[in-house]
């Protein structure tokens, strides 16, 4: 299995400011991948972080607002820009192995609130 | 599209008793997997137990398994012998070509 870990693991943020989470996986992983999960609700994948290359953004999420690298296998970052209230989730790292991707991991999460 | 459903918003189970877990989903990719993830109030995405499309048998890990009915696409999981730690926010998730979730079930074990 993959452990992974991410900073900060919580953070209070003023409006228009911006945010990098930093995630960390401890062992070479074919895909990471970046989820939030708004208070109450469910996953939704944000982007697929790809090495070397930029990240492959869902439907609603764009690169200006949510900038994503890996510069390796084994890292990746977040950053939410220009925040707003309504960024207020719970961002979470995955880490995905295996040849068909038969197992997924999850870091611990950032929760942010942006005031 | 992909897409994956919970109907149960909230379970209820005594210890030590068994608990099915719904799960429905669509996909006209052949080729696809099942996931359970369990998320206690700690917030910590817990993975529990994998189903590939292919796969004969269905899976088991500990006291989960996967009710896995592909004519019916279904995926509920089943909990034995419930443990007051097993209360917590359950999801469901497919991947054919990128991992969706469900909704959530929430279970609560009560003594």
């Amino acid at each position: 299995s993959a452990v992974i870990s991410q900073k900060p693991s919580r953070d209070i943020c003023q409006r228009g400011t911006s945010l990098t989470i930093q995630c960390q996986v401890d062992s070479q992983v074919t895909m990471m991948f970046w989820y939030r999960q708004q208070p109450g609700q469910s996953l939704t994948l944000i982007a697929t972080a790809n090495q070397g290359s930029e990240a492959t953004y869902e439907s609603g999420f764009v690169i200006d607002k949510f900038p994503i690298s890996r510069p390796n296998l084994t890292f990746s970052t977040l950053t939410v820009s220009n925040m707003s209230p309504e960024d207020s989730s719970i961002y979470l790292c995955s880490a995905g192995t295996g040849q068909t991707l038969e197992t997924q991991y999850f870091g611990p999460g950032t929760r942010l609130l942006v005031l | 599209a992909q897409k994956i459903t919970q109907t149960q918003p909230g379970m209820f189970v005594q210890e030590k008793e068994a608990v099915t877990l719904d799960c429905t989903y669509d996909t006209s990719d052949p080729s696809y997997g099942l996931f359970w993830y369990k998320q206690p109030s700690s917030g910590e995405m817990i993975f529990l137990i994998y189903q590939g499309s292919y796969d004969q048998q269905n899976a088991t890990e500990g006291r989960y398994s996967l009710n896995f009915q592909k004519a019916r696409k279904s995926a509920n999981l089943v909990i034995s012998a419930s443990q007051l730690g097993d209360s917590a926010m359950y999801f469901c998730a497919m991947r054919d070509d990128k991992l969706i979730f469900g909704t959530g079930t929430r279970l609560q074990v009560f003594p």
